[in-house]
Order: C-alpha cells, then structure tokens, then sequence
C-alpha cells in the first residue's frame, strides 16, 4: 500500500528567507509525486507534480520541489518566502493502476514579516 | 471555466437524517472522488469512480454511498447522519489516472 509522510506539522520562516517543507513517501512501481496547496476554508490548489524526467520540478507561485528517489524523498522548497505562502500544504502519491490518490496529513507554513 | 462545483457549501443536519452532497464538473475529467478532511488527519478518500457506472469504496467509505450516472456528476449520500461525520467535504476530479486532481471549494458538514 501506498503511503506519504509529512514529518512536520507545522514549519516557521521569516519573510525572504528560504523555505522547505518535507514529505517522503513508499509507493510500489514508479511514484507520481504532487504538492497541493490549501488556502483557509478554500479548496487545495494544484502546485506541482513530479511524473519522469528532471529530478528539480518547477511549479506554481515560485515553488520547486526536489524528487529524490535513494531518500523516496519529494521535498518542496522557495527560495525566497512571501508572508502570502502562509498557508496548508500537502504532499499526495498517486496510484496509476488504480487511479487513487493518497495525501500527507499536510504541514501548515507560517511565513512571518 | 467552472471547474468542480459542490453544493451546498454549508450544512446542519440532525442525526439520522439523510442528504445529498452534489458535485458536478465540467472538465470532462473520467476519474471523480470524495474526500473528507478532519483537523490533523488530512485529507482521507471516501469512494471515487474511474467512470461513468463505476464506483469503488476508498478508505473511509461507511455511512456513504455514491453513483456515477453521467462524466459530470458524482454526488455523495449520507444515509443516516452521525457527529462523526461532521467534517470538511471535498469532490475531486482528474483527466486520467495519472494527472492532476482538481477540487472543489468544499462542503462544510455539521452532524448535531
């Protein structure tokens, strides 16, 4: 069975200071790898996906997420924080012979000025 | 463009009562599910469907049924409501197996 783990719950950063948000995962066969954002009492929001190819994945706002198969690690990152970046972010493996979808139980990131 | 719609955003029902959440999508996308979201259990998949006729439960599918009539609509029954399902709804949908979910903006569900 698949799985995600988000090993932080919660994640603290200055305004214009890198940020990393970790997630790791087991998934039989090759992973689709995706990272999500919620934004309060809104739905979550397609930030990036990792399928084949280049392991450094390029998404929305910003954000990149690094794929690292040894460590079956799929950690997202920025450069540079926005206190606008405050938000739940989830880490999700996708099932493709099933079509189902697993998610990490998700690490809240509070970008402070 | 719509995307995935969802109504009602809000709801209070007593228990042992019954509703309907309605999802519809206008992407076109085979692949639907519903999830539930809970404080610091994320988001946990109670049935999806690969297509239209097909249904399978997910992790938390008790006290839920659904159907998929049509590519646009999957709605969410809640046979006879208990306080443990009050919690945070999300329909979801995707192309392919493969690709992106796409979710909408959620129901938000009190069981009293």
């Amino acid at each position: 069975a698949q799985s995600v783990a988000q090993p932080e719950d919660q994640v603290n950063v200055a305004e214009g200071n890198p940020l990393t948000v970790k997630c790791t995962y087991s998934v039989s066969g090759n992973p689709y790898l995706f990272w999500y954002v919620q934004y309060p009492n809104r739905g979550l929001q397609f930030l990036l996906k990792y399928i084949t190819g280049d392991n450094l994945v390029k998404g929305s706002y910003g954000f990149e997420a690094e794929f690292n198969k040894s460590q079956t690690s799929f950690h997202l990152k920025k450069p540079s924080a926005l206190v606008s970046d405050s938000a739940l972010y989830f880490c999700a493996v996708r099932d493709i012979n099933a079509g189902k979808s697993t998610f990490g139980d998700g690490t809240t990131l509070t970008v402070k000025p | 463009n719509a995307g995935v719609t969802q109504t009602p955003k809000f709801q209070v029902l007593k228990t042992g009562q019954s509703m309907t959440l309605q999802c519809a999508q206008d992407m076109n996308h085979e692949y639907m599910s519903w999830y539930r979201q809970d404080p610091g259990m994320g988001l946990r998949l109670i049935h999806y469907s690969v297509g239209a006729g097909i249904t399978d439960q997910g992790e938390v599918p008790n006290g839920y049924n659904v159907s998929r009539s049509t590519t646009e609509d999957f709605p969410l029954r809640l046979l006879s409501a208990a306080p443990s399902q009050t919690s945070v709804y999300f329909c979801a949908s995707s192309q392919d197996r493969g690709n992106t979910i796409y979710f909408g903006e959620g129901s938000w569900l009190t069981v009293v």
